[in-house]
């Protein structure tokens, strides 16, 4: 069973450009989140996704956005690019509780982007 | 919103002994609190949830206390051994009714063999 995987592993831009990033659930959860993680810091909450749409929304600015496939997967898109923007990207699935609360949340790898 | 503390400064520990790690918070008293830990350039790994009405709570050597009076949580590694080594990771949900967590920075444990 694989676990949340992320692709690419590593990213290198350059400022006012454009990157893509995604992910891929554990098999059976229904949610991403994502995260941004500068270095030495704690991961910051970017946005959820469930039933293919952004469900709840950190303190990001609308260059950061965001898209949930039918099969699950997600996109993070973040335009514009500025400097303070390198840090590892982190990609969490989980499954929504009957409650509306999600279960424990598994992280991927990670893509670490570097903005020049 | 939440606001937690975590030690910066990494904790170094000989071999066999007791890691004990703090997590501080303040504003609202979370309905729970997790902990994750993450080796570097890895994502977290989920550890441990303890909830408000538990005061302690346990998994193998680990071990976590939670008191809502003093808004803390300590997080206990016994026999600790050099493939403990990581970054332990506390995180409280965002605010109240939220399912979010808000994470603190970390604090980079190191066992010494």
């Amino acid at each position: 069973d694989a676990g949340v995987t992320q692709s690419p592993t590593h990213l290198i831009k350059t400022r006012g450009q454009q990157v893509t990033l995604r992910c891929s659930p554990k098999s059976g959860h229904d949610t991403v989140s994502w995260y941004q993680q500068a270095l030495g810091q704690g991961p910051q909450f970017i946005f959820q996704y469930y039933e293919e749409e952004e469900r709840q929304r950190g303190n990001f600015p609308d260059r950061f956005s965001g898209h949930q496939f039918p099969n699950y997967s997600s996109e993070l898109n973040v335009n514009a690019l500025l400097l303070g923007d390198s840090a590892l990207y982190l990609c969490a699935s989980s499954l929504v509780l009957a409650g509306g609360g999600t279960d424990t949340q598994y992280f991927g790898p990670g893509t670490r982007l570097t903005v020049l | 919103s939440q606001k937690i503390e975590q030690n910066s400064e990494a904790l170094n520990i000989q071999e066999g002994k007791t890691a004990t790690l703090t997590c501080n918070y303040t504003n609202y008293s979370p309905a729970y609190l997790q902990w994750y830990r993450q080796d570097p350039g890895r994502g977290p790994v989920f550890l441990l949830l303890i909830r408000e009405n538990e005061k302690e709570k346990r998994k193998e050597r680990l071990k976590v206390t939670f008191d809502t009076t003093l808004k803390q949580s300590l997080f206990h590694i016994t026999a600790s051994q050099p493939a403990d080594s990581a970054t332990y990771l506390c995180a409280l949900p965002t605010s109240g009714g939220s399912y979010i967590p808000t994470f603190g920075r970390g604090t980079s444990l190191i066992v010494h063999p």
